[in-house]
Formats: structure tokens, sequence, C-alpha cells
């Protein structure tokens, strides 16, 4: 069975930091793309980040730029998000989802994970 | 940052009805679109790809077409278990954007 469990939400305060962890299993974690996919509540879907499989490839999104650190460690089979300087209007549920590119990121995201959620506030 | 417009936000249907939702991008991205089913507490989940590729498991009754710009998902009969928020996705170019949801209620 295909697993991704996400986990690190919480409260932090305006300008803390929080590291979120995706366990995944069921599958061949160094052989995909993985990323995260945020959602504030009562509204939609953002993506916030990519890594292709190796971790050669990563990617931002404009608003998180600078202030997050996606990794992996595939030994493992872990997905990470470091996230500093943490403002209110990232208060969000995160969700890891796995991408069906392998070497390359793709954009297709088949699994997801049930989310972590990240509440800033003071 | 490409734009996606769904339409429409919400709709109210009844079982059986044949259901249409649409979704614009502001500008060309071929057929890199995808469609994702998401129930309230849930996670997305992946319905269709490439703009018209039903996902591995997924009732016959959805189905996506379009290409360029102008999208379409389609649910047949639709039955009690499709209510759900259903979001339109692009993957020709980074960032990776969303449609603004529909809202499908019965």
């Amino acid at each position: 069975e295909m697993l991704l469990v996400e986990s690190g939400g919480g409260l932090v305060k305006p300008g803390g930091s929080l590291r979120l962890s995706c366990i995944t299993s069921g599958f061949t974690f160094s052989s995909y793309s993985m990323s995260w996919v945020r959602q504030a509540p009562g509204k939609g879907l953002e993506w916030v980040s990519s890594i292709s499989s190796s971790g050669g490839q990563i990617y931002y999104a404009d608003s998180m730029q600078g202030r997050i650190t996606i990794s992996r460690d595939n030994a493992k089979n872990v997905l990470s998000l470091h996230m500093n300087s943490l403002r209110a209007e990232d208060t969000a549920v995160y969700y890891c989802a796995r991408d069906v590119g392998e070497t390359m990121v793709h954009g297709v995201f088949d699994y997801w994970g049930q989310g972590t959620r990240v509440t800033v506030s003071s | 940052d490409i734009q996606m417009t769904q339409s429409p936000s919400s709709l109210s249907a009844s079982v059986g009805d044949r259901v249409t939702i649409t979704c614009q991008a502001s500008q060309d991205i071929t057929n890199f679109l995808n469609w994702y089913q998401q129930k309230p507490g849930k996670a997305p989940k992946l319905l269709v790809y490439d703009a018209s590729n039903l996902e591995t498991g997924v009732p016959s009754r959805f189905s996506g077409s379009g290409s360029g710009t102008d999208f379409t998902f389609t649910i047949t009969s639709l039955q009690p278990e499709d209510i759900a928020t259903y979001y339109c996705q692009q993957f020709d170019y980074l960032p990776y954007t969303f449609g603004q949801g529909t809202k499908l209620e019965i």
C-alpha cells in the first residue's frame, strides 16, 4: 500500500521556523520526484515546491522562495520542507505529493498524504 | 504565472445529471492539464491527467477534454459520492498553478 505521512506541523509565531517531514512507503521513493502543495483554510490549492528523484532539480514558488528549503533522504524514504521566517499567510495544510516524473519534475501529482497543519499566529 | 480560471465556482446538481466544469488557461498549455477531486477534510485525488487520460481506477463516468487554453471536465451520471471540490491544474510551466476550484453539491 502506498503511504505518505506528513508530520511536523503546529502552531508557530510569526518569524518562526518549522521543519515538515513526509515519510513514505509502498513505492520506490528514490525513483520519483516529490512535491509540497498547500491549502490555506477555506481556500484552493497552491503548489509550493518540487524536487527531482536525485535532488538535482529543485523548484520553489515565488511566495516562499528564500524562506524554504526542500530536501530528501532517499535512504530513509523521507521528504522534508524546512520553513523559515513564517508569516500569517503561510497558515495552511501542507501536503506532500508524489510526482509521476522520475529523473525530472513533471507536475502530475498522483499520490498525496493527508497533510499537516501549520498555523502561524502570535 | 499562468492563471487558471474555473467555471462555475459552485454547482448544484441531481443524482444522474450530467455535470460539466470548464477551465481556461491564460495562455496555451497544450494538453498539460490535470483534474483533481477533493472531498471535505481529505487530500486531493488525481482523476485525469494530460487533459483527457483517466487515472487508473477512476470510474469511467469521469472524463476530460480540451487543449490549448480551454478544457472541460465531465461527469456523465452524477453519483452521491461525487460530492467534492474539483480543481484543474496546469503543469506546462512553473509555477504549477491550480484553478480556484468548483464545489459540487447535490
